[in-house]
């Protein structure tokens, strides 16, 4: 099972530019959520998905754009890159609606804005 | 606004040793608090989760202690282990407006044991 994955592992911006961080899972969950990590802050929720064609913010959705068009996919877009935006961006899904079912994560993806 | 607070930031324990991560929180409207492990260059895996109705819950050498009148958690792992090192996150889960929960995540605890 390839479970979720994110693409690319590793990716160098300069302040300005735009680029669009992949993320596919293959487990036929509804539910995905974009996730940034910064040291010392946690895990802070970007963006998230009930199902396709349906998105809301999370808490620091500024700077980003998300789209849901089938299951499978849940792409996050960083438009106008800012060095704020240096960071590790993981993805994650889950299967059920409810507060047990579990957040599977992919690898990350490390940002360097400059 | 931290709704979540977990300390220590970092930890270091000898093999055998018991380490401990507080976690506290403020909503009393979250109701499942799960505890995810990172390995370096991973992505968090779910560790071990309770609910609010238990006080103590165990898999294998971990053990998460709740105190619903504190509003604290913390996890325990007995025996510690050098593949135990990693970073430990606790989380509260919320529902939302949306119709699904969504996780408010500490801060995370790096813990070293030393073989």
């Amino acid at each position: 099972n390839a479970g979720v994955t994110q693409t690319p592992k590793f990716r160098i911006l300069k302040i300005g530019q735009s680029m669009t961080l992949q993320c596919a899972q293959d487990m036929n969950h509804n539910y995905m959520y974009w996730y940034r990590q910064d040291p010392g802050m946690g895990l802070k929720l970007i963006y998230y998905s009930v199902g396709a064609g349906i998105t809301d913010k999370g808490e620091v959705p500024n700077g980003y754009n998300v789209s849901r068009s089938t299951t499978e996919d849940f792409p996050l877009r960083l438009e106008l890159a800012a060095p704020s935006q240096t960071s590790v961006y993981f993805c994650a899904s889950r299967e059920l609606w409810d507060r047990v079912s579990p957040l599977h994560f992919g690898n990350g993806t490390r940002l360097t804005v400059t | 606004q931290q709704q979540v607070k977990q300390s220590p930031q970092s930890l270091i324990v000898q093999k055998g040793g018991i380490p401990i991560i507080n976690c506290a929180y403020e909503n009393t409207a979250f109701d499942y608090f799960p505890w995810y492990q990172q390995f370096p260059g991973k992505g968090p895996a779910l560790l071990i989760a309770i609910r609010p109705d238990v006080s103590e819950k165990k898999e294998g050498r971990f053990t998460i202690s709740f105190n619903k009148s504190a509003k604290q958690f913390s996890l325990h792992i007995m025996d510690s282990q050098p593949g135990d090192s990693a970073t430990y996150f606790c989380a509260a889960s919320q529902f939302t407006s949306s119709g699904t929960y969504k996780y408010i995540f500490g801060t995370g605890t790096r813990l070293k044991v030393l073989a």
